[in-house]
């Protein structure tokens, strides 16, 4: 019953490769989100945006770029794959009317060789 | 800066009474909600309080919110093998939910 989605669901990829990880939604939701997490630990705030044409940084340090073209469409992009980012990331989305819920995709699970 | 702290795990007897507890620093936030989060999955939301409420029961789920000591707790009643899951414990700040590490939640025959 996923409303937000995610591709791929899994990437193993050698180092110095350009990845894109995709993620977009069906709900109409103005704010997005993109999280990195280590299996089973907390979850890091590395990109957001309120809407088109907003992008801002998380909490997180990261090599990372967004774009948001499009309300569902956020995609996320690492121009030199390292084994320093071998993570999952997480996509969220809310709407902009209460603090929250946010709504998660299932993941991509990044390994960099 | 603000914060949201868990024990990180939690072992019950299948068909017992589970808590799991979380507090937060931040006194203006709003509403605070518990995710599950099964492997290799992620993040569903399971429920939320606002902060005027003290208790919210859904089903097998009683939230319960004591806001001066800023102390919320969920209680899963007649806890099942499904229910083993890490779960994340959030409030929202200025401009993001401040997460918890999350509680492995580990189910006993």
């Amino acid at each position: 019953e996923a409303d937000i989605y995610q591709t791929p669901r899994y990437l193993v990829i050698g180092t110095g490769k350009k990845i894109t990880l995709e993620c977009s939604q069906t709900m109409g939701h103005d704010k997005m989100y993109w999280y990195q997490q280590d299996p089973g630990m907390e979850l890091h705030l590395i990109h957001y945006s309120y809407g088109v044409n907003s992008t801002e940084k998380g909490d997180l340090s990261s090599e990372s770029t967004v774009s948001r073209i499009r309300t569902e469409h956020f995609p996320l992009t690492l121009e030199s794959a390292r084994p320093s980012h071998t993570s999952q990331y997480l996509c969220a989305s809310s709407t902009c009317s209460i603090r929250g819920p946010l709504h998660f995709g299932n993941g991509t699970r990044l390994t960099v060789t | 800066g603000e914060d949201v702290e868990q024990s990180l795990f939690l072992s019950v007897r299948e068909g017992d009474s589970s808590v799991i507890n979380c507090t937060y620093t931040d006194s203006s936030s709003t509403y605070l909600y518990w995710y599950k989060q099964e492997p290799g999955a992620g993040l569903q939301l399971l429920t939320y309080i606002f902060s005027n409420m003290d208790m919210k029961q859904d089903q097998r789920l009683t939230v319960l919110l004591n806001k001066k000591d800023k102390h919320l707790s969920l209680r899963i009643a007649d806890t099942q093998t499904g229910d083993s899951a890490i779960y994340f414990c959030a409030a929202d700040g200025n401009y993001q939910l401040i997460w918890g590490a999350g509680t492995k939640l580990i189910i006993k025959p």
